[in-house]
């Protein structure tokens, strides 16, 4: 079974668009993270929850909105696409959150704005 | 800004060679982590060394911390193909250990 699974893989669709990825994880963990990789592969975080509640929230613009229904949950929620947006979107989980703790990174959405 | 970044952004290696790729950070750390990423996939974590740790195994992977010089390092012995990835170190902060920061990673290529 897949520890970290979001959906869907890839994702093409016109500026303006809004759209949602999701993403769930069976490991027990507590908390959920979303981080975007450019095109030059650099990672950065945009949120993180612990059980539910929002711990991390980067820089990031209002158009972007996570949602944790559960703790095994963590949806990302994009208004008013924009051709900046274009990336790889990644889930992740841990055990606590903390940085002691190594974290589980589903496979990725592929966001292409045309 | 980026905390961690790693050093050379790409590397090409015979197989059965080693591999060696350095990451600087900025500010001081409680934590460093080195994770790989195979093309179109996500990232998996390899080896997590603590600040008041120098050195790290695990299986063929080598890990030094050097908090005076505020850089780790992370080798590959007896290279694969199957090492052929990209190699990223993530680092928290003392003031934020909630948070991982990650660099641009290095490309390893592992020539058959």
């Amino acid at each position: 079974d897949t520890a970290v699974s979001q959906t869907p893989k890839y994702l093409v669709t016109q500026m303006g668009n809004d759209k949602s990825i999701k993403c769930e994880q069976n490991l027990g963990h507590d908390t959920m993270y979303w981080y975007k990789q450019d095109s030059k592969k650099f990672l950065k975080i945009m949120f993180s929850y612990n059980n539910k509640e929002l711990i991390i929230n980067e820089t990031v613009p209002n158009r972007f909105s996570p949602k944790s229904p559960d703790k095994a949950h963590l949806n990302l929620h994009i208004n008013s696409l924009e051709l900046g947006d274009s990336a790889v979107y990644f889930c992740a989980s841990s055990q606590t959150g903390n940085s002691n703790q190594p974290q589980h990174f589903g496979d990725g959405t592929r966001l292409s704005i045309l | 800004s980026q905390q961690g970044e790693e050093d050379p952004q790409a590397l090409s290696i015979q197989e059965g060679e080693n591999a060696t790729m350095n990451c600087s950070y900025k500010t001081s750390i409680n934590n460093l982590q080195w994770y790989r990423q195979n093309s179109g996939r996500g990232l998996v974590h390899l080896i997590l060394i603590r600040s008041n740790e120098r050195e790290k195994h695990s299986g063929r992977l080598r890990v030094t911390l050097d908090t005076s010089k505020k850089s780790s390092s992370l080798l590959i012995t007896a290279s694969r193909a199957a090492d052929t990835a990209s190699y990223f170190c993530a680092t928290d902060s003392r003031s934020n250990d909630y948070k991982l920061s990650f660099g641009a990673g290095t490309t390893v290529t592992v020539r058959a």
